[in-house]
């Protein structure tokens, strides 16, 4: 089975903080991606990686990062942290056979 | 990429056969069907991916008309545990672009006793 992880289930920053949430997937894939969830607002594409090193926005880039050094890791950056960043956050890598994705971390900025 | 319709909500009781419909008025030559399950505090889950006709696997069949505008997750026989959000997505299989998947907002199934 693919699996994909996530460092924490839950996270607490306050305002201003830099953030790291990490993604490690064990089945090789060339693709990662993160989403965040919001009530009302579905999974949004925040930015995808199609291999080591390369990276490429999704819909809603402001305020984050990513880095993607080796193939199974793949790490969401949030510079400074913001209220309005409060959110579930998904990793995923994919196949042809579709996306899998990691638990999510749920992060509250205070 | 194209764009999908689902209702918003369906209620179901155990046991039933619940059929989700998405439509996709401008899928592409290129475009897989694909449908995930999300439970609450969770990632989605991959369920069951398609190209035309019908797709069968152990959880559930998708069936594709010949035209491809539209779609169907079939459940057969449905339990308190399927009662989650279900999402139907359409993307081109391969290319860069497959990975840039739009996650609408649902259809959330729930299933009473």
């Amino acid at each position: 089975d693919v699996k994909v992880t996530q460092s924490s289930r839950y996270l607490v920053k306050r305002t201003g903080e830099k953030v790291f949430l990490e993604c490690v997937q064990d089945m090789d894939h060339e693709n990662m991606f993160w989403y965040r969830q919001d009530p009302g607002l579905g999974l949004r594409l925040i930015y995808f990686s199609y291999d080591v090193k390369m990276k490429e926005k999704g819909d809603i880039p402001e305020g984050y990062s990513v880095s993607r050094e080796k193939k199974e890791r793949f790490s969401l950056i949030l510079e400074s942290a913001s209220t309005n960043q409060t959110s579930m956050y998904l990793c995923a890598s994919s196949s042809p056979e579709g996306q899998f994705f990691g638990p999510g971390t749920r992060l509250t900025v205070l | 990429l194209a764009k999908t319709t689902q209702p918003i909500s369906m209620d179901s009781y155990e046991g039933q056969e619940v059929n989700i419909t998405c439509s996709h008025n401008n899928i592409a030559t290129n475009d897989y069907i694909t449908w995930y399950q999300q439970f609450p505090s969770q990632g989605p889950r991959f369920i069951i991916q398609g190209y035309k006709t019908k797709v069968t696997n152990e959880v559930a069949s998708l069936f594709i008309p010949a035209d491809r505008k539209s779609s169907t997750l079939s459940l057969p026989r449905v339990s308190l545990s399927d009662t989650a959000v279900y999402y139907c997505l359409v993307a081109p299989f391969f290319s860069g672009g497959y990975n840039k998947l739009i996650f609408g907002a649902g259809t959330r199934l729930a299933v009473h006793p």
